[in-house]
């Protein structure tokens, strides 16, 4: 099957790290994504992992990739009010068509 | 920076018409494809386009559904005959080769 999973909701105070998780099914996925989606906005991409790395860093994102649990998580340090959004993670299928599997989404909550 | 725009960016109909949604990808760009999100869910696969033809299809992407790359620059999805349940934001994305596709701002529409 192709689910990418998330939790729903994540609450943390401003200044604190978020950790924002989410396991895949494809073990072929190529390429691994991170979106931001603001209420009633559409998709910012955040960054991505390519598979055969295991850590990404950009600025106060980062990116851990463990193929074997089949597991990504985004790391957001020094979490801001402007952080609170829905954050979706995404894996890029082996297949020709390279489609998008998008997980269920976390709701991040940054509490002032 | 080249972007993916789409028009327009909310529309209103009422259940039994047809719509279109419009695109106009990255000009450069050979794959194409269409995402829907239904309010508060995630972000689903619809269709993905290349070559003039339909390389994937989800079990969405029903009869009512159909796209078109008319003039080589935009790209529609038409919805024959729109239900309730066809409510959502509707996403266009672009590649050129393999890796990161570029999303456009999305339309939302709205049956009535």
């Amino acid at each position: 099957g192709e689910d990418v999973e998330q939790s729903l909701f994540l609450s943390v105070r401003e200044g604190d790290s978020s950790v924002i998780n989410c396991t895949y099914t494809d073990s072929s996925s190529t390429y691994l994504y991170w979106y931001k989606q603001e209420p009633g906005a559409g998709l910012q991409l955040l960054t991505y992992i390519f598979s055969n790395m295991d850590m990404k860093q950009d600025q106060r994102l980062t990116v851990l990739l463990n193929k074997k649990d089949k597991h990504l998580s985004l790391r957001i340090a020094d979490t801001q009010t402007g952080d609170s959004a829905i954050y979706f993670c995404a894996e890029s299928t082996a297949s020709g068509t390279y489609k998008y599997i998008f997980g269920t989404g976390t709701r991040l909550k940054v509490l002032a | 920076e080249p972007e993916v725009t789409q028009t327009p960016s909310h529309q209103v109909t009422q259940m039994g018409q047809e719509v279109i949604l419009r695109c106009v990808p990255i000009s450069n760009h050979l794959y194409f494809y269409w995402y829907r999100q239904i309010l508060g869910q995630k972000v689903e696969f619809l269709v993905s386009f290349y070559n003039n033809e339909i390389s994937e299809k989800s079990e969405i992407f029903d009869d009512q559904f159909s796209v078109e790359r008319p003039d080589g620059s935009n790209f529609t999805l038409k919805i024959r005959s729109t239900k309730l349940e066809d409510s959502a934001m509707y996403f266009c994305a672009s590649r050129l080769l393999e890796g990161e596709q570029y999303f456009g701002p999305g339309t939302r529409l709205t049956v009535t």
